[in-house]
């Protein structure tokens, strides 16, 4: 069965520092990835994914994302973290039933 | 503008009155399901739906039901609510790609009192 982990709860950045959030999923297929986020109060909205086109993903606000097969890894990062990137980010798989694999997710805390 | 709408964002009830939570979209997705968030434990799906009259168990299914009648519409039903059940809910849709992206609700808040 595909899983995702997620390393870290809780993640704390300083304000303008790199933002960097693991992700590392096991599958023995290509995977489909996706992060997601929550900002408080709110659904999640999709973020990025990687769909095979290209190793290095860029999202909305400044994310990006670089799929790593052999690593099997498909981290987060951000150059210059913002207050308003305070949220809670979801890394999740495609299964082969349409089914999205879930981490269990990471707040990020950005510190002023 | 392509949206998925749950009601309602907050209810306060008490163990074993039967309530049902609305989730609706518009984009003609085939694919629905609920989610429950609780703190340190992620996202854990409930039920899922891939197209109108076709449900299954998610993880956690045990004490909840779901219909789907019309291919917009997916309501959740707690036919005896517990306080186990209180959680942040989330309702989501997507098409049957591989690679599509999962609309998600704003959430419902429960609390079983």
């Amino acid at each position: 069965a595909q899983s995702v982990t997620q390393l870290g709860s809780h993640v704390s950045v300083s304000e303008g520092a790199l933002v960097l959030l693991r992700c590392n999923y096991s599958s023995s297929v290509p995977p489909y990835l996706f992060w997601y986020v929550q900002y408080p109060n709110q659904g999640l909205q999709l973020l990025l994914k990687y769909t095979s086109a290209a190793t290095l993903v860029k999202g909305i606000n400044g994310f990006e994302a670089e799929f790593k097969k052999s690593e099997t890894s498909f981290h987060l990062t951000k150059p210059s973290a913002h207050m308003s990137d305070a949220a809670e980010y979801f890394c999740a798989v495609s299964d082969s039933n349409y089914q999205l694999i879930w981490g269990a997710g990471t707040k990020l805390i950005i510190k002023p | 503008e392509a949206q998925v709408t749950q009601n309602p964002r907050y209810l306060i009830t008490v163990t074993g009155k039967k309530l049902t939570v609305t989730c609706s979209q518009n984009m003609n997705h085939e694919y629905m399901s609920w989610y429950r968030q609780d703190p340190g434990l992620g996202l854990r799906q409930i039920y899922y739906s891939m197209n109108v009259e076709v449900t299954d168990k998610g993880d956690v299914p045990e004490g909840y039901k779901v219909s789907r009648k019309e291919k917009r519409n997916f309501p959740l039903i707690l036919e005896s609510p517990s306080p186990n059940q209180t959680s942040l809910y989330f309702c989501a849709s997507s098409s049957l790609l591989y690679d599509t992206e999962a609309f998600f609700g704003q959430g419902t808040r429960l609390t079983v009192v």
